[in-house]
């Protein structure tokens, strides 16, 4: 089976921290993903990268960077974490030997005070 | 404009009955594919069904099926005999064929599924 694990479930910061979410999938997949989820807003797309080293920009990338350092490896980070920033955050991977079905993480829902 | 729309915010229905969850996409590539997640309270994001825009056939699996009607763009998803686990939000998503962009999907804003006894 597929795993796209991250780091924490639950993270609490405070404002101006720096903030590493990782994510990691063990399936040999091109393509990383995140995402952020709020109510009534359904996914954003962050930033997601379709190789090492690689990066694109999603909707939503302000405040935000990303590292692929390593395949199976994709973190996001938060350089100065604000209050708007809380939010569920979605890692996704996906291969297009898949017809790019994308396989998710369990989320880590951040809540920055 | 919304690549992926979803007009209904929340849907009931009652167990063993049937129900039908809106999905209209907005795309000018020939090539594209149009997937269905469920997300239970648990909030872990579950793969239903994908239909590529050349099938020829509606996709199915097991109780899900799409409803799929190119001409009106329209991808829904329907769900037989209704069964009270099947309360969720459930989301439509849509992967366009280009470039360095292929493998990124456009999520709707999700419809919530309420299965009552």
């Amino acid at each position: 089976d597929v795993k796209v694990t991250q780091s924490s479930r639950y993270l609490v910061k405070r404002t101006g921290e720096k903030v590493f979410l990782e994510c990691v999938q063990d399936m040999d997949h091109e393509n990383m993903f995140w995402y952020r989820q709020d109510p009534g807003l359904g996914l954003r797309l962050i930033y997601f990268s379709y190789d090492v080293k690689m990066k694109e920009k999603g909707d939503i990338p302000e405040g935000y960077s990303v590292s692929r350092e390593k395949k199976e490896r994709f973190s996001l980070i938060l350089e100065s974490a604000s209050t708007n920033q809380t939010s569920m955050y979605l890692c996704a991977s996906s291969s297009l030997l898949q017809r790019n079905e994308q396989f998710f993480g369990p989320g880590t829902r951040l809540t920055v005070l | 404009a919304q690549k992926i729309t979803q007009t209904q915010p929340g849907m009931f229905v009652q167990e063993k009955e049937a129900v039908t969850l809106d999905c209209t996409y907005d795309t000018s590539d020939p090539s594209y594919g149009l997937f269905w997640y469920k997300q239970p309270s648990s909030g872990e994001m579950i793969f239903l069904i994908y239909q590529g825009s050349y099938d020829q056939q509606n996709a199915t699996e097991g109780r899900y099926s799409l409803n799929f009607q190119k001409a009106r763009k329209s991808a829904n998803l329907v769900i037989s005999a209704s069964q009270l686990g099947d309360s969720a939000m459930y989301f439509c998503a849509m992967r366009e064929g280009r470039g360095s962009t292929l493998g990124r999907l456009y999520f709707g804003r999700g419809t919530q599924l309420t299965v009552w006894p």
